[in-house]
């Protein structure tokens, strides 16, 4: 595609739900990075894909905070049990290879009631 | 601890001026350093990238400083249009491996 894209573009959900969300990287991109930015705040970092794996998920703030990348392209964070806290705009960045620019999609604005 | 500091929330500033932002950190070596541009509801956007060797680095109305010795770099916007209202974040990293660490940014507003 022309860049990153993610899905939904707002999601609210009931505490305690679980919620799904999803990033498509720009074609080719070896690398991908998932960010959560509260209001005010700049982009906090969660977790890294190089390829299939992640090569650093130090920024989950806890097991709640799952993401996969199966075929090393399309990822998915996966948040249990969601907590009001957890309200936040998460993004989406890929990069042809580690280390190199990343490229943002425009993030999911994810609301926990 | 690490910690990144940018200058102020919020600027604003006449157009045709030169807006000025600062990036000061902390704790950090960086190799590099990156600014990148938000609007709102919109991911961030790379501008420049400056390396530890470089003192300054141009590109078209942008300029940015980079002083490990201050551990500060600062982010010029010469003759500024009100297009450039937007938050401006520095990501300093000290090297390619490691995860990209935001400022809180700074809101520029450009007044015409």
């Amino acid at each position: 595609g022309a860049g990153v894209s993610q899905t939904p573009s707002n999601k609210v959900t009931e505490k305690g739900k679980y919620v799904e969300l999803r990033c498509d990287p720009i074609s080719g991109h070896t690398a991908l990075y998932w960010y959560r930015q509260s209001l005010g705040q700049g982009p906090e970092f969660l977790i890294y894909f190089q390829g299939t794996g992640a090569a650093d998920d130090s920024g989950l703030p806890n097991d709640r905070f799952f993401a996969v990348r199966p075929e090393g392209s399309v990822s998915t964070l996966k948040i249990q049990r969601t907590e009001r806290g957890d309200s936040a705009v998460y993004l989406c960045a890929s990069s042809l290879l580690a280390g190199e620019t990343q490229y943002f999609g425009p993030g999911t604005r994810l609301l926990v009631l | 601890s690490q910690k990144i500091e940018q200058n102020s929330e919020a600027l604003n500033i006449q157009e045709g001026k030169t807006a000025t932002l600062t990036c000061n950190y902390t704790n950090y070596s960086p190799a590099y350093l990156q600014w990148y541009r938000q609007d709102p509801g919109r991911g961030p956007v790379f501008l420049l990238l400056i390396r530890e060797n470089e003192k300054e680095k141009r590109k078209e109305r942008l300029k940015v400083t980079f002083d490990t010795t201050l551990k500060q770099s600062l982010f010029h916007i010469t003759a500024s249009q009100p297009a450039d209202s937007a938050t401006y974040l520095c990501a300093p990293r000290n090297s390619g491996n490691t995860p990209l660490v935001f400022g809180k940014g700074t809101r520029l507003s450009v007044i015409a």
